[in-house]
């Protein structure tokens, strides 16, 4: 079955800075990559998604890029604010919405 | 704010017992998916329900059984409660089994003693 490694497992960056996450995945048939942001006590949300016939995508702040070759995948805020603090986890499936698999999550913190 | 509500919200429950947890799918979604997520660990699939039929399971013991109602809401039913089934348990609803997003409710937090 898929497997998702998710680094790093923690990450602590100042106010303004760059973050990035990674994940790779072992399925090729993966093709719908997700990020879930879950802040302390609540519901993952999605905060940006990916398919395999894309290579980048980009929300405001956030974007996702994609290598399918390599089977990685990587998140990156730019201009990070202390509200963007929680655990991020990327996830893979060959559905939107059918078994996603997850990384074990990122612990981003935002020093003011 | 998600229409994917779950009860209850947390659950005591002694090592043997049995326990259903109760996920009512947001207006319009026919699929529900349930994970389980230990501390520190992210979700972890443990089956789907579409149109009422399983669409697929996880790596998780017969044990965990579940239902899906004709209003597409859902149960999920665990039998004989081991320590290591503490954990929150999350349901994310969608409409259709791919290209569409999944919705998570807020969990129910489960602690086996």
């Amino acid at each position: 079955g898929e497997n998702v490694e998710q680094h790093p497992s923690t990450l602590s960056v100042q106010e303004g800075d760059s973050a990035v996450i990674k994940c790779t995945y072992s399925d090729s048939a993966s093709n719908y990559f997700p990020w879930y942001k879950q802040e302390l006590g609540k519901r993952p949300q999605l905060i940006i998604d990916i398919r395999s016939n894309v290579g980048e995508k980009k929300d405001q702040r956030i974007a996702v890029t994609l290598n399918k070759t390599a089977k990685h995948f990587s998140l990156h805020i730019t201009e990070t604010q202390p509200e963007d603090s929680a655990v991020y986890f990327c996830a893979a499936s060959t559905g939107s919405n059918y078994k996603l698999t997850f990384g074990k999550g990122t612990l981003l913190t935002v020093n003011p | 704010e998600t229409g994917v509500t779950q009860s209850p919200t947390h659950l005591i429950k002694t090592r043997g017992q049995q326990v259903t947890l109760r996920c009512s799918s947001q207006s319009g979604h026919n699929t529900v998916s349930w994970y389980q997520q230990a501390l520190g660990q992210g979700p972890q699939f443990i089956f789907q329900y579409y149109r009422e039929e399983e669409n697929g399971r996880g790596n998780f013991p017969p044990r965990f059984s579940g239902l899906q109602f004709p209003n597409y809401s859902s149960e999920l039913n665990v039998n004989a409660l081991e320590l290591d089934d503490s954990a929150l348990y999350l349901c994310a609803s969608s409409s259709g089994v791919s290209n569409t997003e999944a919705f998570f409710g807020q969990g129910t937090r489960l602690t086996v003693v």
